[in-house]
């Protein structure tokens, strides 16, 4: 089966700091894309997506930048709390597809 | 009900048995998807439903793995013959279409 994310990086961010979190995707048809938050033992949460015709769009804290020049695809949280700890992973999904192809987790460690 | 319900939460089970992993979607979702995740390590696709449409089972990794899906309700995904290295957390997502994707719980499956 399709598989990525062998290898988890680690951020870490002073409690109240903004946070970034970089995702390379892979397929540039790729028309809708979705950050996704998992605390431990759980399922992924949904947090922001953006399709292609965006570059930017902003939630509750959080910001999602798109470059399709270079297929980049970052997560912006401002004040990053406690309760932001947890393994964040983008999703891409081809255009023409229902299926979501998940990009290599990153743990965002929020230091108190 | 209001999320993607998994069952069971937990199953153990003996190396060679049959096991079967329930997924109820969000109702009125025509997308159900099946991942697994090993332990920390990124979401594998395996299989999607969408609709009435021929599934994609382009993820599923060996003939012993497969999974049904009745109209647009309740999925199950069959392991034959568990083997070790299918211990992992089974995760169910549904969707509608061409929209985010809700993720359920999991089921952590171990095999011994």
């Amino acid at each position: 089966g399709e598989s990525v994310g062998l290898h988890l990086p680690t951020l870490s961010v002073q409690e109240g700091d903004n946070s970034i979190i970089n995702c390379a995707y892979s397929n540039s048809a790729s028309d809708y894309f979705i950050w996704y938050k998992q605390e431990s033992g759980k399922g992924p949460q949904f947090i922001i997506d953006i399709r292609s015709n965006m570059d930017k769009r902003q939630g509750q804290r959080v910001t999602v930048l798109l470059n399709k020049t270079v297929k980049h695809l970052s997560l912006q949280i401002a004040a990053t709390q406690p309760g932001d700890s947890a393994v964040y992973f983008c999703a891409e999904k081809g255009s023409g597809t229902y299926k979501y192809i998940f990009g290599t987790g990153t743990r965002l460690k929020v230091l108190a | 009900g209001a999320g993607v319900s998994q069952s069971p939460s937990n199953k153990v089970t003996e190396k060679g048995k049959d096991v079967e992993l329930r997924c109820d979607p969000i109702s009125g979702h025509t997308a159900l998807y099946w991942y697994r995740q090993r332990l920390g390590q990124g979401l594998e696709f395996l299989i999607y439903f969408q609709g009435n449409s021929a599934p994609d089972k382009s993820g599923l990794p060996s003939d012993r793995f497969s999974a049904e899906r009745t109209g647009e309700s309740v999925s199950t995904l069959t392991i034959q013959r568990t083997q070790q290295e299918d211990s992992a957390v089974y995760l169910c997502a549904s969707s509608l279409v061409f929209r985010e994707a809700f993720f359920g719980q999991g089921t952590r499956l171990t095999v011994v």
